[in-house]
């Protein structure tokens, strides 16, 4: 079946530093990767997304690429902001199965202190 | 705003009852999916309807249904509810899932199984 696999939180950085979250995926197919975001209290937003590998998908300053060969999907940002504090989820879809619904990572909480 | 509306926003209620959580999806977005976060099992799909027709199923207990009207708006209902069955309930919404793999979420509905 298919998986993601998220780093364990939560991630404290000081406002500037360097962000990764590393995300690694099991497929029975060729998936989509995705990148959501809850902020406190709210909903889930897509943050970016690859559909092929290869692709790197962008967004607000945050970058990940998608990794065939070592089925990773990490998110990067080169410096964090407070605001960036959320709960930072990966997903897959799996198109190949004809299965849409997303399958989610375990999350990785981020704190970013001034 | 995603365009995805939920409500209500917050339950309360006790083990045995039933409740009903609603989702309008986005304007133009025939594919509605229900997702469950609880804090011991993270974010899990739970079921997807498409233009009025269930579409996949995932892990959602026989206790739970689910439908989605002509007017594409969907409903979930829970039964006989346990401690266990409080979360955060999601909805989601994409305009086709073969060709738009890009799901939209609501802001979640809290339920509090007392």
């Amino acid at each position: 079946g298919n998986s993601v696999t998220q780093m364990e939180g939560p991630v404290t950085l000081s406002e500037e530093a360097f962000l990764t979250i590393n995300c690694t995926y099991t497929a029975t197919g060729y998936p989509s990767l995705f990148w959501y975001v809850q902020y406190p209290g709210e909903g889930l937003q897509l943050l970016l997304k690859a559909t092929k590998a290869d692709d790197k998908g962008s967004n607000k300053g945050f970058e990940a690429t998608y990794r065939k060969e070592t089925t990773s999907f990490h998110l990067e940002k080169g410096s964090v902001q407070v605001s960036d504090s959320a709960v930072y989820f990966c997903a897959l879809s799996d198109r190949d199965t004809g299965r849409r619904a997303l399958t989610f990572g375990s999350g990785t909480r981020l704190q970013v202190q001034p | 705003d995603s365009g995805v509306t939920q409500t209500p926003k917050h339950l309360i209620t006790a083990t045995g009852q039933r409740v009903t959580l609603r989702c309008s999806p986005r304007s133009g977005d025939l594919s509605v999916y229900w997702y469950q976060q609880s804090l011991d099992q993270g974010l899990q799909f739970l079921i997807q309807y498409y233009n009025g027709e269930e579409r996949a199923k995932g892990n959602i207990l026989e206790r739970f249904s689910a439908q989605q009207f002509p007017d594409l708006h969907s409903e979930l209902n829970l039964s006989s509810l346990e401690l266990g069955d409080s979360a955060l309930y999601f909805c989601a919404s994409s305009v086709d899932p073969t060709s738009q793999e890009t799901q939209y979420f609501g802001p979640g509905t809290r339920l509090l199984v007392l």
